[in-house]
C-alpha cells in the first residue's frame, strides 16, 4: 500500500470492555511498531515484531495489553478490560530493507478514549 | 536497556531564530533518525543518518550524525511558525534496516508571537 494505515481513527468505549486497534502496514516492510502516546508526552514503545522471530514485547505495560501479527503483514493491538489511563493515540509504525521508503514510517493512529 | 538522552526538554523562540537540539546516548548508534510530529499526526521522518560524520540537510533543516557514533543533533535555521511541533531524534543500534529503532522523549518547539 502507499502508506501504514491505521483503523479505526477514533474509538471510544466503556471502561472495561475490550478493544481491538488494526494496523495495516507498508507491504514489504519486514518489522512493525506499535507506540502508546498520551497527550503532550513522547512515544512510549509497546511491542516490535520483526519478520518471524518472537516479538519484543519488553514495553506492553501489563498482561491486559496484547498484539498479533500475522507474518509481515496486518497486526492487531488488544487492551483487554480497559482503564481510563489506557486513553491515549496509538501508533503503529513499519519499517524494511525490501520496500520504499526504507525507514520506519508512521501512520495516522487510533485515538482511544475509555469513558 | 540502551536510552537516548533528548535535550532540551522544550524550547521558546522567537519567529526567525535559529534552533538546535540534540540527542546523546551511551552506546553507539548505527543509524540516526530524526521525525517531526505535528499535533494530531503521526511522526513524519525528516532526516536520516547512516555514517559517523554525516551532515545532510534537508531544506532549513541540518542534522548530524556524531563522530562517535553516541550523538546526533538537529538544527532549524531561520524558524517559521510551522516549525512548532515535537522533534523526535531515533537511533538504531544494529545494522539492519528491519532492527529496532529507540526513540528519544522529544524536544518541543514553541514560536513566541
Amino acid at each position: 500500500g502507499a502508506g501504514v494505515s491505521q483503523s479505526p481513527s477514533n474509538k471510544v468505549t466503556e471502561k472495561g470492555k475490550d478493544v481491538e486497534l488494526r494496523c495495516d502496514p507498508i507491504s514489504g516492510h519486514t518489522a512493525l511498531y506499535w507506540y502508546r502516546q498520551r497527550l503532550g508526552q513522547g512515544l512510549e514503545f509497546l511491542i516490535y515484531f520483526q519478520g518471524n522471530s518472537a516479538p519484543d514485547k519488553s514495553g506492553l505495560p501489563s498482561d491486559r495489553f496484547s498484539a498479533e501479527r500475522t507474518g509481515e503483514s496486518v497486526s492487531t493491538l488488544t487492551i483487554q478490560r480497559t482503564q481510563q489511563e489506557d486513553s491515549a493515540v496509538y501508533l503503529c509504525a513499519s519499517t524494511g530493507w525490501r520496500a520504499l521508503p526504507y525507514e520506519q514510517y508512521f501512520g495516522p493512529g487510533t485515538r482511544l478514549t475509555v469513558t | 536497556g540502551q536510552q537516548l538522552n533528548q535535550s532540551p526538554q522544550s524550547m521558546f523562540i522567537q519567529e526567525g531564530e535559529d534552533v538546535s537540539m540534540n540527542c546523546t546516548s551511551s552506546s553507539i548508534f548505527n543509524t540516526w533518525l530524526w521525525y517531526k510530529q505535528d499535533p494530531g499526526e503521526g511522526p513524519v521522518l525528516l532526516i536520516a543518518l547512516y555514517k559517523a560524520g554525516e551532515l545532510t540537510s534537508n531544506g532549513r533543516l541540518t542534522a548530524q550524525f556524531g563522530i562517535t557514533r553516541k550523538d546526533s543533533f538537529l538544527n532549524i535555521s531561520a524558524s517559521i511558525p510551522s516549525d512548532v511541533g515535537i522533534y523526535f531524534c531515533a537511533g538504531r543500534l544494529g545494522g539492519n534496516r528491519d532492527d529496532k529503532i529507540i526513540f528519544g522523549k522529544g524536544t518541543r518547539l514553541h514560536i513566541l508571537p
